[in-house]
């Protein structure tokens, strides 16, 4: 069965300090992975994707890796900012199209001055 | 800037009184999608057009139907909207062709069901 798990389910962390988060996917045959950050109450943006052959890949202060034999990728982001207080999406895709995308139900993190 | 726009950000309305939620979009994708999200939980696709290709999910209720009229607009009206229909309604698209999943979302539609 195709599924993605997040974790932790949420996570509160200090101002400056840095977090990684972890997502787990069955999802068979993979094509990649997206992370998404969705604000409260606002639609998803896309923050980074990883393909099969692509192992660390940086978006500004946030660095997603994927292992795609163990099937784990990871979101780590550094020196937080209160305006990373959001929850942060999973979506891995089957390689029969863009249409079959596998979500996770998302990190809830909270930035704390 | 090109974008996806759902109205109303906010809809509040009685059990079983008919509900229309917009979306529109500049980015000239043919594919869209509606999905439904309750609180902490992941997105759930409804139904998705590939162009005028209607793709309903098996276990969408029939409560819930889309009409899109052309590329740029897509409608989800839900018939009789019961209590546990309460939730964010968020319009997405994407570019058919191109497999690398990105899905670009509107605000969402948060509907109150009294």
């Amino acid at each position: 069965k195709n599924q993605v798990e997040q974790s932790p389910q949420s996570l509160i962390i200090l101002e400056g300090k840095n977090c990684t988060l972890q997502c787990n996917y069955t999802v068979s045959p993979f094509s990649n992975l997206r992370w998404y950050k969705q604000d409260t109450g606002r639609g998803p943006v896309s923050l980074t994707i990883m393909t099969f052959s692509e192992n660390t890949k940086s978006n500004g202060r946030y660095t997603a890796t994927l292992d795609a034999d163990t099937k784990q990728s990871s979101l780590h982001i550094t020196a937080s900012q209160l305006s990373d207080s959001a929850s942060y999406i999973c979506v891995v895709s089957h390689q029969t199209g863009a249409n079959n995308l596998f979500f996770g139900t998302g990190t809830r993190l909270t930035v704390i001055p | 800037d090109a974008m996806v726009i759902q109205n109303p950000r906010y809809q509040v309305t009685q059990f079983g009184k008919p509900v229309t939620l917009s979306c529109s979009q500049t980015l000239n994708h043919n594919v869209m999608y509606w999905y439904q999200q309750k609180s902490s939980q992941a997105p759930k696709l409804l139904f998705h057009y590939y162009d005028k290709d209607f793709n309903n999910e098996a276990d969408t209720p029939d409560n819930f139907q889309s009409r899109r009229p052309n590329t740029s607009f897509c409608f989800l009206d839900i018939r009789s909207p019961g209590l546990g229909d309460a939730a964010m309604y968020l319009c997405a698209t994407s570019r058919s062709g191109w497999n690398t999943g990105e899905l670009f979302f509107g605000e969402g539609s948060r509907l109150t069901v009294l």
